[in-house]
């Protein structure tokens, strides 16, 4: 059974500051890694996804991808307060047929 | 449509009776997935249709607990019986090919209370 495993926080970061969040997972032949944002009683909204070793930047986000070490990260730059959420981990085996498994989440607090 | 829609939005059901509850994906998506999430908890895989085929149900909590996909589309989700254990989130989510690992988006959830 594939494993993602997340520190579950709450992670408090200052305003303007860079937020880390890490996920690891027990899967070596996983493909596809995502991470998802959470507003409290909202739905899973998709942030970034990472496909290969490497970096990954969008705006204020970079994904990190190591799939030596089976480790997956978000940093979050110029963190504000709307940043303040939980962040979920989610990847893919490829032609798993258990589908996208989602770690459980870190709980980010950006103080003002 | 240009997101996934679940509905009902709400449920509100008594202990024993059964529920449907229904999932719209983002039209040309094959892969759909069922999630589950009780307050303040992770989210529970539930279950996979790759077009109209599950490659694996393992992941219902019970045989209470039963899914189907038509036409590639929309799938339900049916909870007979229900329990109190059942009150949670359920949540839908869509990609276009589940086997590449493509993105996936959430619908908003239908959230269940069995009283």
């Amino acid at each position: 059974q594939k494993e993602v495993e997340q520190n579950s926080g709450p992670l408090s970061v200052p305003e303007g500051a860079i937020a880390s969040l890490n996920c690891t997972y027990s899967d070596r032949g996983s493909q596809s890694f995502f991470w998802y944002r959470q507003y409290s009683g909202k739905s899973p909204e998709l942030i970034m996804s990472i496909y290969s070793n490497g970096d990954k930047e969008d705006g204020r986000f970079t994904a990190q991808l190591n799939k030596a070490s089976q480790y997956v990260s978000l940093l979050i730059r110029d963190s504000q307060p709307s940043d303040s959420a939980t962040y979920l981990c989610a990847v893919w085996g490829g032609g798993g047929a258990d589908g996208l498994t989602f770690g459980k989440g870190t709980h980010l607090i950006i103080q003002p | 449509g240009a997101g996934v829609s679940q509905s009902p939005s709400n449920k509100v059901t008594e202990k024993g009776k059964d529920v449907e509850l229904r999932c719209d994906p983002i039209s040309g998506h094959t892969a759909l997935y069922w999630y589950r999430q009780s307050l303040g908890q992770g989210l529970e895989f539930l279950i996979y249709f790759q077009g109209n085929s599950a490659p694996d149900k393992s992941g219902l909590p019970s045989d209470r607990f039963s899914a189907e996909r038509t036409g590639g589309s929309v799938s339900t989700l049916t909870i007979q019986r229900t329990q109190q254990e059942d009150s949670a989130v359920y949540l839908c989510a869509s990609s276009l090919a589940g086997y590449t690992g493509a993105e996936a988006f959430f619908g908003q959830g239908t959230r269940l209370t069995v009283v």
